[in-house]
């Protein structure tokens, strides 16, 4: 079945990188999202790649995809206090019509 | 541009009741998607309209239902409400490959 997993933690310095894995199972799916959630908000969508390409980078976030082994990552440079949030990793489901299939989250807690 | 907008933003109700929330796309947005997200877990697909019609549906129970109006917007609807319907329910809405969610609706069920 359709499955996306991440770690659930990660605790950062100000200023280092961070690093956001994700696994997902369905082959097919076309696209792949990560979205932010601050507490008691929605979702906000940060950035997302297409299954053809192995990289995106949009100023301070740098998508990798790894198609052959289904795992996503989400690099964040000099992570800020502000970064501190709850990561979503999604797939787009098979069919391609917009279902999308969320992971547990990743909380990262960046300190000063 | 309001961006997705849901309300209310919260809602209380006890077992049994029945519950409508409602949602608004981003202006031009013909899609609506609505997701379950629990307590510490990832939202949870239950179902997507376009044209005023169910597309695809997730792994809910037939109490939930939805509606999409010629306006684009649309209403959940959850019948016959149990304890662990409590979560916060969000709304997303498509256009070219990028799903946009709104602030959610937080029902708590007693």
């Amino acid at each position: 079945g359709e499955d996306v997993e991440q770690s659930l933690f990660l605790s950062v310095r100000e200023g280092d990188s961070s690093v956001i894995n994700c696994t997902y199972t369905d082959s097919s799916s076309t696209y792949l999202y990560w979205y932010k959630q601050e507490p008691g908000a929605g979702l906000q969508l940060l950035t997302y790649i297409f299954s053809n390409m192995d990289m995106k980078q949009d100023q301070r976030l740098t998508v990798l995809l790894n198609k052959k082994d289904k795992h996503l990552s989400l690099r964040i440079a000099d992570t800020q206090t502000g970064d501190s949030a709850i990561y979503f990793c999604a797939a787009e489901g098979a069919s391609n019509t917009g279902k999308l299939i969320f992971g547990q989250g990743t909380t990262l807690q960046v300190k000063p | 541009d309001a961006g997705v907008t849901q309300s209310p933003t919260h809602l209380i109700k006890t077992r049994g009741q029945q519950v409508t929330l409602r949602c608004s796309p981003k202006s031009g947005h013909d899609t609506v998607s609505w997701y379950q997200q629990a307590l510490g877990q990832g939202p949870q697909f239950i179902f997507q309209y376009y044209e005023e019609e169910e597309r695809q549906r997730g792994n809910f129970p037939d109490r939930f239902s939805g509606h999409q109006f010629p306006n684009y917007s649309s209403e959940l609807n959850v019948n016959a409400l149990l304890l662990g319907d409590s979560a916060l329910y969000l709304c997303a809405s498509t256009q070219d490959n990028e799903q946009f969610f709104g602030p959610g609706t937080r029902l708590t069920v007693l």
